[in-house]
């Protein structure tokens, strides 16, 4: 089945500085990379997604690449903001019905104001 | 607010006690989901619900039952739980079941077993 890493586990950067965090997966038939961000006493709320056909994904301050051949994905988030801070996941999917989203472990995201 | 609900928010039961979580879901979806969220580790799928009909069981407990009586409202029956079962339990719903539709997620039940 599929495995998704996500690495660090934790960031902290300064306001107004950028962020990634990477994701690796291990089946090649995935195509579906979703992100979701989950604020303290909140569920986890999807903020962008790729699939496999496209490369790079941008959603004003928030951006997400994907490497097929290298089976990683990342996100990026510029200008940080005090209220980026939360926990972020990454998960991998196929598109098929019925297919199941895994989840990466998560990465808590701290911006320093 | 996402339009998926859960009651209660804060649960704590003994070993012995039965008690049930509930999610409503308001945005019209086919597909509904239990995951169960423990610290440092990812979230794990546990039921999934695909009109009434359960699609997915990831070799959950029998301490764990779910039910589905209508595509708008889950519930997780609890019963003899054990303390590494405390966690946040997730209700999650999607248009269709399957990857690439967004799954929308309720704020959770925070439950803690004695």
């Amino acid at each position: 089945g599929e495995n998704v890493e996500q690495h660090p586990s934790t960031l902290s950067v300064q306001e107004g500085d950028s962020a990634v965090i990477k994701c690796t997966y291990s089946d090649s038939a995935s195509n579906y990379f979703p992100w979701y961000k989950q604020e303290l006493g909140k569920g986890p709320q999807l903020i962008i997604d790729i699939r496999s056909n496209v490369g790079e994904k941008k959603d004003q301050r928030i951006a997400v690449t994907l490497n097929k051949t290298a089976k990683h994905f990342s996100l990026h988030i510029t200008e940080t903001q005090p209220e980026d801070s939360a926990v972020y996941f990454c998960a991998a999917s196929q598109t098929g019905a019925n297919s199941k989203l895994t989840f990466g472990k998560g990465i808590t995201l701290s911006v320093r104001p | 607010e996402t339009g998926v609900t859960q009651t209660p928010r804060h649960l704590v039961m003994g070993m012995t006690n039965k008690k049930s979580l509930k999610c409503e879901q308001h945005l019209g979806h086919n597909a509904m989901y239990w995951y169960k969220q423990s610290a440092k580790k990812p979230l794990e799928l546990m039921f999934v619900y695909s009109l009434e009909e359960r699609v997915e069981n990831n070799s959950v407990p029998s301490r764990f039952s779910p039910e589905c009586p209508n595509s708008s409202h889950l519930f997780l029956h609890l019963h003899t739980l054990q303390p590494e079962d405390s966690a946040l339990y997730l209700c999650a719903s999607s248009q269709n079941p399957g990857g690439p539709d967004t799954q929308y997620f309720g704020p959770g039940t925070r439950l803690t077993v004695l």
